[in-house]
């Protein structure tokens, strides 16, 4: 079946690197998303991934993808507290919808 | 370009009670997506869009629901005889269609439903 799997917290102090990570199960996936969600709003797309490469790199974030143990990772380099917001992982499947994970919530601390 | 919109922001019901909200998509966008999400969860896969036709429909989506885009544009989602359950946000998204860049998702800000 089709399930994806985060962390729920991570706190960090601010300039600090974040690593957020996501299993995934749907070894068929083409894309693999991280996408933002503040307090009250919708889902903002960060970063996407194929499913053939291994890293993206984008200002500062970074996406690295294991795809043999389906693990995805979300690096932010010098976390702001404007960062802190609670991060989701997604999986495209066969069928063109989204699967997301739970969430993980970053804080970010002076 | 004004993003994937939702109205309303909030809607407050009693139980028993049918509501409608309404999602108008970014305008070149041929598919469109519905989600639920309740707190502390991820999106939750409702149903979605290809122009008018609806493509595929979740389990999750009870007899009580029902999703229309007429025109292949805007969509709207019709919960009748609301419970306390259905209490959550409903999300929109909008995209160009499959494959690459155009698998891409734009979510719009939600419609946050408060069944009483």
């Amino acid at each position: 079946g089709e399930d994806v799997e985060q962390s729920l917290f991570l706190s960090v102090r601010e300039g600090d690197s974040s690593v957020i990570n996501c299993t995934y199960t749907d070894s068929s996936s083409t894309y693999l998303y991280w996408y933002k969600q503040e307090p009250g709003a919708g889902l903002q797309l960060l970063t996407y991934i194929f499913s053939n490469m291994d890293m993206k790199q984008d200002q500062r974030l970074t996406v690295l993808l294991n795809k043999k143990d389906k693990h995805l990772s979300l690096r932010i380099a010098d976390t702001q507290t404007g960062d802190s917001a609670i991060y989701f992982c997604a999986e495209s499947t066969n069928t063109d919808k989204l699967i997301f994970g739970t969430g993980t919530r970053l804080q970010v601390f002076p | 370009d004004t993003g994937v919109s939702q109205n309303p922001r909030h809607k407050i019901t009693k139980r028993g009670q049918n509501v409608t909200f309404r999602c108008d998509p970014i305008s070149e966008h041929n598919r469109l997506y519905w989600y639920r999400q309740t707190l502390g969860q991820g999106p939750e896969f409702l149903t979605y869009f290809q122009n008018e036709a609806q493509l595929e429909k979740s389990r999750l989506l009870s007899d009580r629901f029902s999703a229309e885009r007429p025109k292949g544009s805007f969509s709207t989602l019709e919960i009748q005889r609301t419970e306390q359950g259905d209490s959550a946000m409903y999300l929109c998204a909008s995209s160009l269609g499959s494959g690459g860049d155009s698998e891409k998702l734009f979510f719009g800000s939600g419609t946050q439903l408060s069944v009483l």
